[in-house]
């Protein structure tokens, strides 16, 4: 059974700062990986999408990584702005069916 | 490109009572899910749905839950009766096609919040 952690469950940094969000997962058979970002009372939000076949993929200040032999993926953001406060969770599908398994989340406050 | 629909966004009951949420997937998206997250974890699968067909629903309470996707669109998703623990944010997705030129991607609506008193 697919388990998926995420470190730290919360961050505070200041305003400009480069950081780096970890994302564990127990099983390596993996179809894609797909990191989120989830703010205060509304749903997730894509940020990016990895696939099994591929090592990181990148969305203007953001850039993720996969690793698939050690289970891990990273999310890198640079220059963190306030805005990017949020929760960011990431999700883990498994190659014989097509659910996916999130991690609990990591809760990011960037302060001005 | 209008993204997955969700209502009501706000629910109040008492237990025992009973409550539906629906959801309108993206179009073309066969894939449905629907997620139970409780304050300050991560989104659980409740169940699963390709076109109108269950794939998964190893995780729904049988015994209160309900889901159906009758003609392989829209999907509603019933608790009968409600307990306290039942309150949280039911997540509707849907995702992407697998085959080129779609990704698989996973997306969400902004889901429904209840409250169970």
């Amino acid at each position: 059974k697919q388990e998926v952690t995420q470190i730290p469950a919360a961050l505070s940094v200041p305003e400009g700062e480069n950081l780096v969000l970890n994302c564990s997962f127990t099983d390596s058979a993996i179809y894609n990986l797909q990191w989120f970002r989830q703010d205060p009372g509304k749903g997730l939000t894509s940020l990016l999408l990895i696939q099994s076949s591929q090592r990181e993929q990148t969305s203007g200040r953001l850039n993720a990584s996969l690793d698939k032999s050690s289970g891990r993926s990273t999310l890198y953001i640079a220059a963190s702005q306030p805005g990017d406060s949020a929760t960011y969770l990431c999700a883990v599908r498994g190659n014989y069916g097509q659910n996916f398994v999130f991690g609990p989340g990591t809760r990011l406050s960037v302060l001005p | 490109e209008a993204g997955v629909a969700q209502s009501p966004r706000y629910k109040i009951i008492e237990k025992r009572q009973s409550v539906a949420f629906w959801c309108n997937p993206i179009s073309g998206h066969a894939t449905l899910y629907w997620y139970q997250q409780i304050l300050g974890q991560g989104p659980k699968l409740l169940i699963q749905f390709q076109n109108n067909g269950v794939v998964d629903d190893s995780q729904l309470p049988k015994d209160r839950f309900s889901a159906e996707r009758l003609k392989g669109v829209d999907s509603t998703l019933k608790i009968q009766p409600a307990k306290l623990e039942d309150s949280a944010v039911y997540l509707c997705a849907s995702s992407s096609p697998d085959s080129p030129p779609y990704t698989g991607e996973l997306f969400f609506g902004e889901g429904s919040r209840l409250t169970v008193l």
